[in-house]
């Protein structure tokens, strides 16, 4: 079956460090791949997608490319601020029958940003 | 535009019992899916609606079932329940396909079995 793999973490950096959360994926065939955030006591927001290999997905800082080749999304941002502290979820679906397959998420990845 | 909405937000069960949980959608969204979140799983797909009939369905027991209304509201259902059903249960609304469309999610219902 398909499956998302994603360091767990907690990820602690000082703010306007360099991030980077590594995700890799197996799947059967050519699914698109999403990032979600989940800030405390909120519910689950997209961050990016991107939906073919070599797409790049970008929304307020955060970037992450789909490589094919090494069945890969990992998330990066230049510079994080303390406002990106959340749980990231990697996530991939399938299309199937007019809608997907339901979304396959990674166990979450916990980022504590450090003023 | 209102967002996705689940009620209610927090219930506790016995073992046992059944439970109901609700969502409404965003307004013109036809698809609704389900969605199960607990600490040692994470987060995994239950099912999806789309126009009254069930599109999509994840690896869980019979005991959990849903159904979509004509409003495209949704509702999941939980019978005997057991310990292990303790979670966050998530709704995520979409236009018409979860592929090509974004899920919007509601901030959950978290259940609690005693």
């Amino acid at each position: 079956g398909n499956s998302v793999t994603q360091m767990e973490g907690p990820v602690t950096l000082s703010e306007e460090a360099f991030l980077t959360i590594n995700c890799t994926y197996t799947a059967t065939g050519y699914p698109s791949l999403f990032w979600y955030v989940q800030y405390p006591g909120e519910g689950l927001q997209l961050l990016l997608k991107a939906t073919k290999a070599d797409d790049k997905g970008s929304n307020k800082g955060f970037e992450a490319t789909y490589r094919k080749e090494t069945t890969s999304f990992h998330l990066e941002k230049g510079s994080v601020q303390v406002s990106d502290s959340a749980v990231y979820f990697c996530a991939l679906n399938m299309y199937s029958g007019g809608g997907a397959d339901g979304l396959t998420f990674g166990k979450g990845t916990h980022l504590i940003i450090q003023p | 535009k209102a967002g996705v909405t689940q009620t209610p937000r927090y219930l506790i069960k016995t073992r046992g019992q059944q439970v109901t949980l609700s969502c409404s959608p965003i307004s013109g969204h036809r698809s609704v899916s389900w969605y199960q979140q607990t600490p040692g799983q994470g987060l995994q797909f239950l099912f999806e609606y789309f126009s009254e009939t069930q599109r999509n369905k994840g690896n869980f027991p019979g005991r959990f079932s849903g159904r979509q209304f004509s409003n495209s509201r949704s509702e999941m259902n939980v019978s005997t329940l057991e310990l292990g059903d303790s979670a966050l249960y998530l709704c995520a609304s979409s236009l018409e396909s979860t592929f090509y469309n974004e899920q919007f999610f509601g901030p959950g219902t978290r259940l609690t079995v005693l």
